[in-house]
Parts: structure tokens; C-alpha cells; sequence
């Protein structure tokens, strides 16, 4: 059965704390993307992955970081330098950065 | 800046018609995206336009006209089920997405 996964659903940290959100999907896409989607706000993109050992930077970049080692696999970590951290994370993939995208359960992270 | 404004909240009832309006300003534009989003969950495709005109795919349909930097989104025979939010994104320059802020359509029997 084919598609994307994120774990945890739901994440608590507290402030000052590094936390990584795993994505993993089995769809043999090459281009992978995670957003945050806040309440009112639509999703925005944080960083984007079109080929494994290759990752951009997105709208909303600073206080994260990503890794791209393989191709099912595009974790994302926040960094205690992002200052508002608590959100809805999302993740997708696509066959390539052209088409459509598929998007995984999320992850509710709160920081307190 | 890339800017996609899409209405906050529509209402309608079942069995009717609805349009949910899209319009864009993006530095360059390689396809507009629909997708449903119920609440708590993942988006999920609905449609795609690149050329000008109508898509049409069962009650869904949709229009692109870059021209105008828009499109809509067309629901026919509304169902309960359609009650979700339903986001609009657009592919800029080097195919990078941004999405709209999503509108909340709200069925009632």
C-alpha cells in the first residue's frame, strides 16, 4: 500500500529543545516538500527537495533543517532558533516537482 | 511578492452549485493546483489547469485564465460530505508551490 508517512501525530517539546519530524513515503517520488499550516493561514513552504542529496531553501526557511540521504526519506528538523514553532507540519511528494502532490497525516507539534 | 486570494468561508446548500473564485499574482506560473482539505487531515489533488479553459473531472470542474490570473473551482450537486476547505496553489517560477490561504465551504441540508 502506497503513500507517506509522518511520525508522530501529535509532538510536545519544550522551548529551547531541537525536534525532528520523520516523513517517509513509498510512492518512488523524486521531489519531496514540507509546509507549515497555521489557523487562517494557508500552507507555506519550508523547504523542498527535488532529488535525493538535493534540498532548497522555501518561503519560511529560518529555524529549520532538512536532510535528503535517501529517497523515501526527508526529515525535518526545528531548531530551538525558529520562534514560533508550534504548528501543523505537513509533508508531500510529488513524481516530480511539476505534478501533483501527495501529503502525509501530519504532525501537530506544540512548544511550551 | 507572490500573492493568492481565495474567499475566506462560502455557505451553500445541498444538491446546489458552487464557485470558489482563485486569482494570483506570481512571478512566473507553471500550473494551478486544487485540493480538498477536511479539517484535521491531509490536502488531497482535486484538479490541474495549465492551458486556458475547463477541466472538468465528475462534479468537480475547473477553469484557469492566465490572462486574468484566475480560476475557480466549480462544485456541482453539493453533497455533505464537500464541507471541507478547499486550497488553491499555484506553481511559480521553477515549479515552486504556493498556496492560498484555502476557503472553508460549509454545506447545509
Amino acid at each position: 500500500d502506497g503513500g507517506i508517512t509522518q511520525s508522530p501525530k501529535y509532538l510536545f517539546r519544550k522551548e529551547g529543545q531541537n525536534v525532528t519530524l520523520s516523513c517517509e513515503q513509498n510512492l518512488n517520488h523524486d521531489a519531496m516538500y514540507w509546509y507549515r499550516q497555521d489557523p487562517g493561514q494557508g500552507l507555506r513552504l519550508i523547504y523542498y527537495s527535488q532529488i535525493v542529496n538535493d534540498f532548497q531553501k522555501g518561503d519560511i526557511a529560518e529555524g529549520y533543517s532538512v536532510s535528503r540521504e535517501k529517497k523515501e526519506s526527508f526529515p525535518l528538523t526545528v531548531t530551538s532558533a525558529q520562534k514560533n514553532p508550534t504548528a501543523f507540519y505537513l509533508c508531500a511528494s510529488s513524481m516530480d516537482i511539476s505534478y501533483e502532490q501527495y501529503f502525509g497525516p501530519g504532525t501537530r507539534l506544540t512548544v511550551t | 511578492g507572490q500573492n493568492i486570494d481565495q474567499p475566506t468561508e462560502m455557505t451553500a446548500t445541498e444538491g446546489a452549485i458552487v464557485q470558489i473564485n482563485c486569482t494570483y499574482q506570481t512571478s512566473g506560473f507553471n500550473g494551478l493546483f486544487w485540493y480538498q482539505q477536511h479539517a484535521g487531515e491531509a490536502p488531497t489533488f482535486l484538479s490541474y489547469n495549465v492551458l486556458d479553459g475547463l477541466e472538468e473531472k465528475g462534479r468537480f470542474s475547473s477553469f484557469l485564465s492566465r490572462s486574468k490570473g484566475y480560476s475557480y473551482l466549480l462544485l456541482k450537486e453539493l453533497q455533505m460530505k464537500d464541507s471541507a476547505s478547499y486550497l488553491c496553489a499555484v506553481h511559480r517560477g521553477s515549479y515552486i508551490p504556493t498556496f492560498g490561504r484555502g476557503t472553508s465551504l460549509i454545506v447545509h441540508p
